[in-house]
């Protein structure tokens, strides 16, 4: 069974340019999470989908990062446009959930963006 | 707000035993994950605990106590290829799904 995948791994862009990330979920898993990891400090959440529907998005930093999830299968996340300290690792997890059994969260390996 | 502490490095010889301790609130609480992160790779699942007590699989334990706020992961038998970052995180009810995470322990298994 194929794991979560993200494209691209690594992306090196400027300050104020365009830039969108794409993730792949495990097949069938209806809940699909982004996080991200600023340079020294910890994973932090940012957005969860249930199929297509935003479950929660209150980890968004502003106005700039757009997610969508179109069918309830693959999800991206542009950053528009992006700034220096948008730089960092962004990941994202799939999940089978239930209300009786959460399940873990399987990460991908996650993007490298490189804002200079 | 929801902190995670947890130590920022360790190191352990090959063939010992470490333990990795992981402090939260515990207020909301409502289960805690063990991640284990190679340098450049993904973050994966090692163990959950929701009750207070000992989960083991294989040389990989962890333990929970709900009224301290605490939990440890232990690894023995400890081998090169485990040199790599723990990663603890918390589910906190009314927080739907998401994980607080800690900042993670840098582990370094020598010979």
């Amino acid at each position: 069974e194929a794991g979560v995948t993200q494209f691209p791994s690594h992306s090196v862009i400027e300050k104020g340019q365009t830039v969108t990330l794409r993730c792949d979920p495990i097949s069938g898993h209806d809940n699909l999470y982004w996080y991200r990891r600023v340079m020294g400090k910890e994973i932090k959440f940012l957005l969860h989908f249930v199929k297509e529907s935003k479950q929660d998005e209150s980890g968004m930093p502003n106005n700039r990062f757009l997610a969508e999830r179109t069918g309830g299968t693959y999800s991206t996340l542009k950053v528009q446009p992006a700034e220096l300290e948008d730089s960092g690792v962004y990941f994202c997890a799939s999940s089978q959930e239930s209300w009786q059994a959460p399940y873990e969260q399987y990460f991908g390996p996650g993007t490298r963006l490189t804002v200079t | 707000g929801q902190n995670i502490d947890q130590p920022t490095e360790m190191t352990a010889t090959e063939g010992a035993i470490v333990q990795i301790n992981c402090t939260y609130q515990t207020s909301g609480f409502n289960g805690l994950f063990w991640y284990q992160q190679h340098a450049g790779e993904a973050p994966t699942f090692l163990s959950y605990n929701v009750l207070d007590g000992l989960e083991e699989k294989g040389r990989f334990s962890s333990f929970l106590s709900r009224s301290k706020g605490y939990s440890y992961l232990l690894l023995k038998e400890l081998q090169m290829k485990d040199s790599a970052s723990y990663l603890c995180a918390v589910r906190f009810s009314g927080g739907y799904n998401k994980l607080i995470f800690g900042a993670g322990t840098r582990l370094a298994v020598h010979p």
